[in-house]
């Protein structure tokens, strides 16, 4: 089976550009989180999708982040325009439902510099 | 506020040895409870997931247990290989309306020769 796919796996831009990223979910799988995990921490959920709906966005910085899943399957994650921190790794998460027992598949993550 | 506290924030150990890491969490109404291994650069894996009723639950060689009253957790590795050098995170999941998980900022492991 397939994992969760992600890219690019490495990203360096300027503040103030724009970025984005795209996850690609394990097949079947409704629910898709993106997750931004800063050096040293663990990772902070910033969305959360239940096919293409938003259940969960309260942590998303929505002056500049944003983020889309509109046929129910693969997800891009935009920042506009990045901050210094911004840096992180954004991770992509996918789980077959939405209760806290189904157990989230984790991608590589897309390793963020901004310089 | 919900919290999940990890120790040590990192601990070398030499090849063979076993070693215990700690976590200690303040979420509540609680659910459950994982432990996920996270190799450099890569995303986290879940090792175990344990509910309220359950002590401890194993996965080879990692074992977990959970003092639900005291609310800690420990993640007992054993006979360690250098490939177990990784992070490992303490995520604790609430229950109810507002169903979230809540992350520890791991505990480094380096398995050495």
């Amino acid at each position: 089976e397939a994992g969760v796919a992600q890219s690019p796996r490495y990203k360096i831009i300027e503040k103030r550009q724009s970025v984005a990223f795209w996850c690609n979910p394990i097949s079947g799988h409704a629910t898709l989180y993106w997750y931004q995990q800063i050096l040293g921490q663990g990772p902070k959920l910033l969305i959360q999708f239940q096919n293409n709906g938003v259940v969960d966005d309260s942590q998303l910085p929505k002056d500049r982040f944003s983020a889309e899943r509109l046929k129910g399957v693969d997800s891009t994650l935009k920042i506009q325009p990045a901050k210094l921190e911004d840096s992180a790794v954004y991770l992509c998460a996918s789980s077959s439902g939405t209760s806290n027992y189904n157990e989230q598949f984790f991608g590589p993550g897309t390793r963020l510099t901004v310089l | 506020k919900n919290q999940v506290e990890q120790s040590p924030q990192s601990l070398i150990i030499l090849e063979g040895k076993n070693c215990t890491l700690q976590c200690n969490y303040t979420v509540s109404p609680f659910s459950n409870l994982r432990w996920y291994k996270q190799d450099t650069g890569r995303g986290p894996v879940s090792l175990t997931i344990m509910t309220f009723s359950e002590n401890t639950k194993s996965n080879g060689r990692y074992t977990a247990t959970l003092d639900a009253d005291t609310k800690q957790s420990s993640l007992h590795i054993t006979a360690s290989q250098l490939s177990d050098s990784a992070s490992y995170i303490c995520v604790v999941s609430s229950t109810g309306t507002a169903s979230k998980l809540t992350f520890g900022t791991g505990t480094r492991l380096q398995v050495t020769l």
